[in-house]
């Protein structure tokens, strides 16, 4: 079973559409989870860090939320330049250092 | 500002050639290091990580191996590549205590032939 789960696994909106990314997971204590952007045949790139259900953090058009088994990033009037793949991580306490548990991301396509 | 470098960018091999990726970050000091796989159709899969120069730890048995032999550097290497070898590998670094945002290089697409 994974323990990191993400939906949908693509997702199509027209610019402008506002639309929310899903990522739930099953580990037994929460250190950290991390959201990344990945364009095609690139690393991917840092953009959130949550810690405690209840907290949010915002940059531009994206929103991350954290709940006690789920995240979500909402994506507000997205454009096309939004278009990449979306990867949740997360990281376990007690877990080995630094290995983050990577889902498998949504792949979101904006069309202007 | 920190920065990651990989290379090469993307390189092709036959099976059973040997491999040598690497990877080099600029702008910190005593970094963990972290090598990943990325496969179609699958999540990134941590392969080894260091905290420190010669101190490697492998997550997941495999056909490869690990080096840091400077503070700022860490090598992936295979003696004899498989098919199964194939992926986009991904170095990624992080400050030192704090295992928490881990950054990552551009990347190296390997397809073993």
């Amino acid at each position: 079973e994974d323990q990191v789960t993400q939906s949908p696994e693509a997702l199509r909106l027209q610019e402008g559409e506002s639309s929310s990314l899903n990522c739930s997971y099953t580990v037994s204590g929460l250190r950290g989870l991390f959201w990344y952007r990945q364009d095609p045949g690139k690393g991917p790139e840092f953009l959130f860090t949550l810690y405690s259900a209840g907290e949010e953090k915002e940059k531009e058009r994206l929103k991350a939320t954290l709940t006690k088994k789920e995240s979500f990033l909402h994506i507000t009037a997205p454009k096309p330049e939004d278009s990449a793949t979306y990867l949740c991580a997360v990281q376990e306490i007690g877990g080995s250092q630094g290995n983050l548990i990577f889902g498998k991301g949504t792949k979101l396509s904006v069309k202007p | 500002s920190q920065t990651i470098h990989q290379w090469p960018a993307t390189l092709v091999q036959p099976v059973g050639s040997p491999l040598s990726l690497e990877c080099t970050v600029e702008g910190t000091s005593n970094p963990n290091l972290y090598w990943y796989r990325q496969a179609a159709g699958r999540g990134l899969q941590l392969l080894f990580y260091s905290v420190g120069i010669g101190q490697i730890s492998s997550e997941v048995p495999q056909n490869l191996s690990a080096s840091r032999p400077q503070d700022r550097q860490f090598i992936l290497s295979s003696k004899k590549l498989l098919l199964s070898d194939s992926g986009f590998y991904l170095c990624a670094w992080s400050v030192t205590g704090r295992s928490y945002e881990q950054y990552f290089g551009p990347g190296t697409r390997l397809t073993v032939t």
